[in-house]
């Protein structure tokens, strides 16, 4: 089946614009999350969804940052006024409820450059 | 809180050398521990998992113990290779979110 899809699968925008990302899931995943891999770090979390639940945002960096899923499904992260420090790879990824295993499954990313 | 421990790199490894990469690990309850990898231009995917204590994860010559008693994940590989460079990320779960470590590159000299 379809995996994890992200668009687009690079952005360039000017410092101070807004960008919008996107994520669909696997079908049928309730939990979707998104991290950031900024060049030569880790993983930072940035926000997660579950079911119906309010959102955990307790990675997002600053107010400039949000997230909304609509209908259980399809996720688009907002970053406004865009910093260069926000340049990096954003990741999405899902998991669905199998048990203990809570494997999470990553889309490709988006790789935002602000110039 | 939830946390996940890896050593940090690069490491550099010759062609058929033994990779250990150290993840430890601190939680409440009983986890699942997973290794992670990522190649160079791709995204992550999973390589190996454990979900209770005493389990072993394989996957392509990787191996990987749940040991409670020391909190650790270790991630091994007997005999290395060149396509084995990537880099490696050790997490935990289930929780209300997967924890992930920092990630360890690891280079492999033919």
């Amino acid at each position: 089946g379809a995996g994890v899809s992200q668009s687009p699968s690079n952005k360039v925008t000017e410092k101070g614009k807004d960008v919008e990302l996107r994520c669909d899931p696997i079908s049928g995943h309730t939990a979707l999350y998104w991290y950031r891999q900024s060049l030569g770090q880790g993983l930072e979390f940035l926000i997660y969804f579950q079911g119906n639940s309010a959102p955990d945002k307790s990675g997002l960096p600053s107010d400039r940052f949000s997230a909304e899923r609509t209908g259980g499904s399809v996720s688009t992260l907002t970053i406004q006024r865009t910093q260069q420090e926000d340049s990096a790879v954003y990741l999405c990824a899902s998991s669905g409820l199998a048990g203990r295993y809570y494997e999470q499954y990553f889309g490709p990313g988006t790789r935002l450059t602000v110039t | 809180g939830n946390s996940v421990t890896q050593m940090e790199g690069p490491v550099t490894l010759s062609e058929e050398a033994f990779l250990t990469i150290n993840c430890t690990y601190t939680a409440t309850g009983y986890p699942s521990l997973f290794w992670y990898v990522q190649y160079p231009g791709e995204g992550l995917q999973l390589l190996l998992k454990a979900t209770k204590a005493d389990d072993k994860g394989s996957n392509k010559g990787f191996e990987a113990t749940y040991r409670k008693e020391t909190t650790s994940f270790h991630l091994e590989k007997g005999s290395v290779q060149v396509s084995d460079s990537a880099v490696y990320f050790c997490a935990l779960g289930p929780g209300d979110k997967i924890i992930f470590g920092k990630g360890t590159r690891l280079h492999i000299l033919p």
